[in-house]
Order: C-alpha cells, then structure tokens, then sequence
C-alpha cells in the first residue's frame, strides 16, 4: 500500500483538461511544499513534470500545472494530446528525511 | 550528457541478498553535491524510493526497509550500489537509479531500470 493515495485511473479526450489528486497527510503533503509529478510513459522511467507543488522543468509544457490544497495536491493537464497518455505519479518529501511516492494513476486519453 | 546504468542479476534467491550497481557517465559521482538513489517499482504498481547517499557518503534510508539496506558509493569507479539483504518475492521489482539535486528535490537523471525477481 502506498503512503500517498492517487485514483487508479483518469481519463479525457483530445482538447480537455484533466486533474488528478495525491492525498496524503499532514506529516507529508500537507507539510512540505515539496511535492513532485512524473510522468511514465510504459517500459521507461519517470521523467519529473512539476517540482515544489507547481513549478515546471525547463522543457515541460505549461500545460501541465500543480497545486495544493492541504493534505491534497493536484496536477491538472489542460489541452490534453495524445503523447499525454501515461502513467502518473505523485511524491512527496515526507519528513525524517523520508521520500513517499503515491500509487500511480493510469492517464487514458480517449 | 549524464546518464546512469543499472546492472546486476536479474534473479535472486528467496533469503538472499540482492545486489545491484549503478555506473554513472557524463559526469563525477563525488565532484558535486548531488544525491545518488536507488528507486523502485514492483510490477504493475507504484514507484518505492529505497534510499539515497550524498556524495559524501550520508546515507539516507526508507524507513520501512533500513534494516535490510546498505547503498555506498564507489568514486573510483564512479558507481553508486545497492544491497538489500533478506529478499522475498515481494522485492521483485524494476530497480531504478537516480540523481537528485537535493533531498527533497525530484529525481532529474535516471537510469533505464533493471528488473530483479526474487525466486528459487
């Protein structure tokens, strides 16, 4: 069981947005703004999306966004495309220099 | 260009310990102040950060698996590696290698991954 909860699946079509949450609690999500996205397209690694809630690398396009709401952190995709249709994943620094990841949600775009 | 590259067995017994290495390019292990990790992902579920070691050699362990962990590095080599003692079939997963720019920061480089299954 992982230490932070995402939905097992989301899904949108070409053109719409979509957004989906990490929840975890206040030892983590609620208490750091550290809070990272990746995106893993199937059999390669991770690749690092927002950082710190919202911030984007250079080269993510702004149509991948991040917030957070209490214990609760989001990543929205607007605009959504095809190359979007990934797996997704949450983390979090957790304290007691302590890393926590989340589940990992299925990204459809139909 | 820095790119990491695990290797290792890709079985290991039940009640053994696994090892695995991860050889860094492009780039000195202990020449700047970077996190070198290892994380993993069993099949089909989500991702398990393990353990991290400064390039001054501060280890930084999960919690859940400390006991069992030992990750050193290798500057010579330029290799960071890991060992995990006592493996079941829950250990089965892909193995990933990592650099991050501080603890709390994303994991930026990675390695391709290796998978690792724990049977007899």
């Amino acid at each position: 069981q992982s230490a932070l909860t995402q939905p097992p699946s989301a899904s949108g079509s070409p053109g719409q947005s979509v957004t989906i949450s990490c929840t975890g609690t206040s030892s983590d999500v609620g208490a750091y703004n550290h809070v990272s996205w990746y995106q893993q397209h199937p059999g390669k690694a991770p690749k690092v999306m927002i950082y710190e809630v919202s911030k984007r690398p250079s080269g993510v396009p702004d149509r991948f966004s991040g917030s957070k709401s209490g214990n609760t952190a989001s990543l929205t995709v607007s605009g959504l495309q095809a190359e979007d249709e990934a797996d997704y994943h949450c983390s979090s620094f957790a304290g007691g220099n302590n890393l926590v990841f989340g589940g990992g949600t299925k990204l459809t775009v139909l | 260009q820095l790119q990491l590259q695990e290797s290792g067995p890709g079985l290991v017994n039940p009640s053994e310990t696994l090892s695995l290495t991860c050889t860094v390019s492009g780039g000195s292990i202990s020449s700047t102040q970077y996190y070198w990790g290892w994380i993993r992902q069993p099949p089909g579920k989500g991702l398990e950060w393990i353990g991290s070691i400064y390039y001054s050699g501060t280890t930084f362990y999960n919690p859940y698996l400390r006991s069992r962990i030992t990750i050193s590095v290798d500057t010579y080599n330029n290799q960071f590696s890991l060992r995990l003692s006592s493996v079941t079939a829950a250990d089965t997963a892909v193995y990933y290698c990592a650099r991050r720019d501080c603890l709390r920061c994303p994991d930026e480089y990675w390695g391709q991954g290796t998978l690792v299954s724990v049977s007899s």
